[in-house]
């Protein structure tokens, strides 16, 4: 059983072109988050969703826009893509109480 | 802001030899800690985690002691093996949802 799963694995894809990745988790967690990795391997979280409220987001430009339909689900939906928007994103998600977060395997988006 | 400085790799050991791979955070209350692991192409995957100070969290060989004297949590593991090859990231859990992650380390273990 997959913890945290999201689709698709891989997304190529033009300038200009709208795109969404999706993200569940079977974990029972009430907290999911979105966080991108550039080619360095950095990481920096995007946004945060506690309860399917909004609760951090990271100067992410408005061509970013989140949504969680439920507490199980975190989709992240990508407006006129940039070819700067290239990485691999990773949803995750925790308890919220302190304790560790959870990761997908990542979707690795390329806008060519 | 809250921060985590780990070490820069690629850090290069033979197989048997022991690894230290160093990370500071800031010292802005009592964070909980952990050391993430990532393999090629995959997710990260919790490797082990301390959430006061003093604490040693440990798994599958690698240790990491809380420091709060030093704002340091070392990973160390005695003896590598080839498949500890992967990216090793340290984080802090600001406040209650903020995960904040040090820039990794690739270590690379040669047979």
């Amino acid at each position: 059983d997959t913890a945290v799963s999201q689709t698709p694995k891989y997304l190529v894809t033009q300038m200009g072109n709208d795109k969404s990745i999706k993200c569940e988790q079977n974990l029972g967690h009430d907290t999911m988050y979105w966080y991108k990795q550039d080619s360095k391997k950095f990481l920096k979280i995007m946004f945060s969703y506690n309860n399917k409220e909004l609760i951090i987001n990271e100067t992410v430009p408005n061509r970013f826009s989140p949504k969680s339909p439920d507490k199980a689900h975190l989709n992240l939906h990508i407006n006129s893509l940039e070819l700067g928007d290239s990485a691999v994103y990773f949803c995750a998600s925790s308890r919220g109480t302190g304790a560790e977060a959870f990761f997908g395997q990542g979707t690795r988006l390329t806008v060519v | 802001g809250d921060s985590v400085t780990q070490m820069e790799g690629p850090v290069t050991l033979s197989e048997e030899a022991f690894l230290t791979i160093n990370c500071t955070y800031t010292a802005t209350g009592y964070p909980s800690l952990f050391w993430y692991v990532q393999y090629p192409g995959e997710g990260l995957q919790l490797l082990l985690k301390a959430t006061k100070a003093d604490d040693k969290g440990s798994n599958k060989g690698f240790e990491a002691t809380y420091r709060k004297e030093t704002t340091s949590f070392h990973l160390e593991k005695g003896s590598v093996q080839v498949s500890d090859s992967a990216v090793y990231f340290c984080a802090r859990l600001t406040g209650t949802y903020k995960y904040i992650f040090g820039t990794g380390t690739r270590l690379k273990v040669l047979a």
